[in-house]
């Protein structure tokens, strides 16, 4: 079946420096997801990619959507204390699988102040 | 827009009872919703997907006898955790979407099961 891969697992900085997480299918994707979820919360949508190559950007936010559709990675710019979660991918791989989601592993970011 | 509940956030229970967990979604009709479990500091694991009218479909691995299903109507489904163990205990989260999305999914609030 699908898999989807996220490293880091963990990662570690200091507030104003940069995080990137990155998330590879096994199968081609007909999109991917990323969420946040904060400690004891529950997964918030941040935002979806569908076409090869895209690019999208949500303040210091950028997500990618690789030109094959299996990778994408999720960029934070000068990260701040507020940025701390999870941050999962989830891949979707249409078809009979309309709505079905495959999640990452998920990378834990923590940000010292 | 697009908001998902879910009822009861947490639970405790004595082995071998039965649990029901409701989610609802309150401003929209979900035509497909899904229930996934999570470990602490784990991944979302899917157990089952419903469609409204139908019988839920699981995931290799998941009880379906263990775990009921019913998507009743287009804003509400049940999840069922019959004998529970304690096993069960875990953070099960139902997620929804309209259909007219995409498939993005709103995750309801999720419950917290501890099974004694």
């Amino acid at each position: 079946g699908q898999q989807v891969m996220q490293i880091p697992q963990y990662q570690h900085v200091q507030e104003g420096e940069d995080f990137t997480t990155y998330c590879n299918s096994s199968t081609t994707l007909s999109n991917i997801q990323w969420y946040k979820q904060r400690p004891g919360g529950h997964p918030v949508f941040l935002i979806q990619l569908v076409k090869s190559g895209e690019v999208k950007k949500q303040k210091r936010l950028t997500f990618q959507f690789g030109e094959a559709k299996k990778n994408s990675s999720l960029h934070i710019t000068a990260t701040q204390t507020t940025d701390v979660g999870t941050y999962f991918c989830a891949g979707g791989a249409g078809g009979t699988s309309y709505g079905k989601l495959t999640f990452g592993q998920g990378t834990i970011l923590t940000v010292h102040p | 827009g697009a908001v998902v509940s879910q009822h009861p956030s947490w639970v405790i229970c004595k082995s071998g009872t039965s649990v029901k967990i409701e989610c609802r979604s309150l401003d929209f009709q979900a035509t497909t919703m899904f229930w996934y479990r999570q470990f602490p500091k784990q991944s979302l694991m899917l157990m089952a997907t419903s469609n409204e009218g139908s019988k839920a479909t699981y995931e290799q691995g998941v009880e379906k006898d263990k775990f009921l299903i019913n998507h009743a109507s287009l804003t509400l489904s049940t999840l069922t955790v019959t004998s529970a163990h304690p096993e069960d205990s875990s953070f099960y989260i139902c997620s929804a979407t309209s259909g007219t999305g995409g498939d993005t999914q709103y995750f309801g609030p999720g419950t917290r099961l501890t099974v004694l």
